[in-house]
């Protein structure tokens, strides 16, 4: 069975760091991109980042370019989110999402979709 | 940026067919992926490339895209299906993975 486990969540304050983690097991990590995709409560969903099977391409959200850094351990069949100078809006949930391909420049679809971690961001 | 339109919600009676919209610009030349998101849990990809349905997902699901205009459908609505449906998109020429806003399913 598939597992996406995600951890790492909880209160920082703005502008502050928090890393994400991803916990993958169930199959063939390194055959599959992976993606981030938050929730902000209440709201609607809005992918974050992606990357390849590989870690040798990546995409970002404008909303967090230059903030947010994502890479991934294939040894260790995880992924990570690195999250700097963290604002108010980006208070989510954040879900490690597995793709049905080994690219990010791609139309596959997303599944299946861990549990989420919360992010909270408040002075 | 590429933008896609759900209506807020959409209400039918147990038994009766739901048809849930997702307005894009030439969206019939995209792959359209559907999420099912029910309350407190993780969403679940219940249509993939416009009309395939993955293992688990039941036949009273089905998709259809075209023009300007892709649709979830879903015949026979048991209260179950109660729940919050994003549609997706990747669009090639931005680089952009975008979802809709959302529909949420009432049944009444």
């Amino acid at each position: 069975e598939v597992q996406l486990v995600e951890s790492g969540g909880g209160l920082v304050e703005p502008g502050r760091s928090l890393r994400l983690s991803c916990a993958a097991s169930g199959f063939t990590f390194d055959d599959y991109a992976m993606h981030w995709v938050r929730q902000a409560p209440g709201k609607g969903l809005e992918w974050v980042s992606g990357i390849s099977w590989d870690g040798g391409s990546k995409a970002y959200a404008d909303s967090v370019k230059g903030r947010f850094t994502i890479s991934r351990d294939n040894t260790k069949n995880s992924l990570d989110l690195q999250m700097d100078s963290l604002r108010t809006e980006d208070m989510a949930f954040y879900y490690c999402v597995k793709s049905g391909g080994p690219g990010i420049a791609s139309d596959n679809w997303w599944a299946p979709w861990g549990q989420g971690t919360l992010v909270t961001v408040s002075a | 940026s590429y933008v896609l339109a759900q209506p807020p919600s959409v209400s039918v009676a147990p038994g009766e067919t739901a048809s849930l919209p997702c307005g894009g610009n030439n969206i019939g030349s995209k792959s359209v992926h559907w999420y099912q998101q029910k309350p407190g849990q993780a969403p679940v990809l219940v249509i993939s490339y416009d009309s395939d349905r993955p293992s688990g997902i039941p036949e009273r699901f089905s998709g259809s895209n075209s023009g300007n205009t892709a649709t979830l459908t879903i015949s026979s609505v048991e209260a179950g299906d109660e729940a919050d449906y994003y549609c997706q998109v990747w669009d090639r020429s931005t680089d952009h993975r975008v979802f809709g806003g959302g529909t949420k399913l009432t049944v009444l």
